[in-house]
């Protein structure tokens, strides 16, 4: 059984131009999360999907930013006019249910390492 | 709001020391609680989880936390350390009532000594 697998690992941009980064959840998963790594912090939450829908995108920054989960397909996190700030790791989560307690648990990708010029 | 303290960015322990990172936490509401390890260029590997019933949790790799709620703390030890344990560690806190966003500290470094 695969993990969650993420595409780039490395993304190299200049300023201005667009980054997309994909996430295959986990066999059986259908629920994603989007988390950026900055440097010398911890992980913030940006986005949770479920299938064809946004569950929750509280952490994720009003412009530039979007993320889709479509029925077919990997999770697409869509970066428009990426400026330097924006250089960081974006791991991406997947579980098979909503919760974390008992039963379930997020399973993290290996992140794509964002790198803005 | 929840949030989480991580009590020292680098620990460095010599092999076969006892390793602790410590872990304080701000929870309105009983939390779930997580340490997560990460290896250079590697995504997160949950280490153990609490969530209800025993306070002492055994996790993988020799590793165990205690949930002291008095204290508000979810410190992490394992008795011996080994070079391999060289990662970074987050801590992390969930809501019960709302458990699908983790929360995570700005993580640990641990150096091992020869």
């Amino acid at each position: 059984n695969a993990g969650v697998m993420q595409n780039p690992r490395h993304l190299v941009r200049r300023r201005g131009q667009e980054a997309r980064l994909r996430c295959s959840p986990m066999k059986g998963h259908s629920h994603v999360y989007w988390y950026r790594q900055l440097p010398e912090e911890g992980l913030k939450f940006m986005v949770y999907l479920q299938k064809e829908n946004i569950i929750d995108e509280s952490g994720m920054p009003k412009e530039r930013f979007s993320a889709e989960f479509p029925k077919e397909g990997p999770s697409i996190l869509r970066i428009q006019q990426v400026v330097r700030g924006d250089s960081a790791a974006y791991f991406c989560a997947s579980s098979q249910t909503r919760g974390l307690g008992l039963e379930d648990t997020q399973y993290f990708g290996p992140g794509t390492r964002l790198t803005v010029l | 709001a929840q949030s989480v303290t991580q009590l020292g960015s680098h620990v460095s322990v010599s092999e076969g020391a006892l390793v602790l990172l410590r872990c304080n936490y701000s929870s309105s509401v009983p939390p779930y609680l997580f340490w997560y390890v990460q290896y250079p260029n590697q995504g997160l590997q949950l280490l153990l989880k609490y969530t209800t019933g025993a306070t002492l949790v055994k996790g993988i790799n020799g590793f165990e936390a205690e949930f002291k709620k008095s204290e508000t703390s979810f410190h992490l030890t394992k008795p011996s350390a080994h070079m391999s344990d060289a990662a970074e560690y987050f801590c992390a806190v969930s809501r019960r009532d709302r458990d699908d966003k983790i929360i995570f500290g700005k993580g640990t470094r641990l150096h091992i000594l020869p």
